[in-house]
């Protein structure tokens, strides 16, 4: 059974930094492309970020490109998003989504059921 | 960017009617689009992929057609567990943009 679950999400004062991950398992992580998505409190959905499966292609929203880092770590089957220079409108729920394939473009699957993570001070 | 416009943003309809949603694209995106459900306080879960292709599991009145800049996603009889807000998604290009969604109420 695919399994997603998110962590490291909690509150953070504007400016700082925070780090999350998601714990896969269930399937062959090095195999398919990974996406973060989010959702503010009472909004929709806002694709933030994609790598493919060997971590060669990576794209970001132009709305946290610059202050955000994604990764992956093959050997501990995880996902992670490095969150810097937090501002109050990066407040939301934090969602990890698996990818269809190992490319980026091919839609998502399996999605976890997010971290929340506050800007606040 | 691709724009993704979806309509309408709210719709109320009785059990057993037939629901329809559109998105349009502000380019074409082929058929690289999916179809979401999200339910209050749980994460999206997706129901249709590649425009028209129903994911594993999902029941047969959920529905998508379209392909290019025009989309559409059909419930052809609306049940009370359809209650839920949905968004597409492109993912023809990076970004890979949502719809705005559509909150589906029971009349």
């Amino acid at each position: 059974e695919v399994q997603l679950v998110e962590s490291g999400g909690g509150l953070v004062k504007p400016g700082g930094s925070l780090r999350l991950s998601c714990a896969a398992s269930g399937f062959t992580f090095n195999r398919y492309a990974m996406n973060w998505v989010r959702q503010a409190p009472g909004k929709g959905l806002e694709w933030v970020s994609s790598i493919s499966s060997s971590s060669n292609y990576i794209y970001y929203a132009d709305s946290v490109k610059g202050r955000f880092t994604v990764s992956r770590d093959t050997a501990k089957n995880s996902l992670y998003l490095q969150m810097n220079s937090l501002r109050a409108e990066d407040t939301a729920v934090y969602y990890c989504a698996r990818a269809r394939r190992y490319d980026i473009l091919t839609g998502t699957d399996y999605w976890g059921q997010g971290t929340l993570v506050t800007v606040s001070s | 960017d691709v724009q993704m416009t979806q309509s309408p943003s709210s719709l109320s309809a009785s059990v057993g009617d037939r629901v329809t949603i559109t998105c349009q694209a502000s380019q074409d995106i082929g058929n690289y689009l999916n179809w979401y459900q999200q339910k209050p306080g749980k994460a999206p879960k997706v129901l249709i992929y590649d425009a028209s292709n129903l994911e594993t599991g999902v029941p047969s009145r959920f529905s998508g057609t379209g392909s290019g800049t025009d989309f559409t996603f059909i419930i052809s009889s609306l049940q009370p567990e359809d209650i839920a807000t949905y968004y597409c998604q492109q993912y023809d290009n990076p970004p890979l943009t949502f719809g705005g969604g559509t909150k589906v109420e029971i009349k």
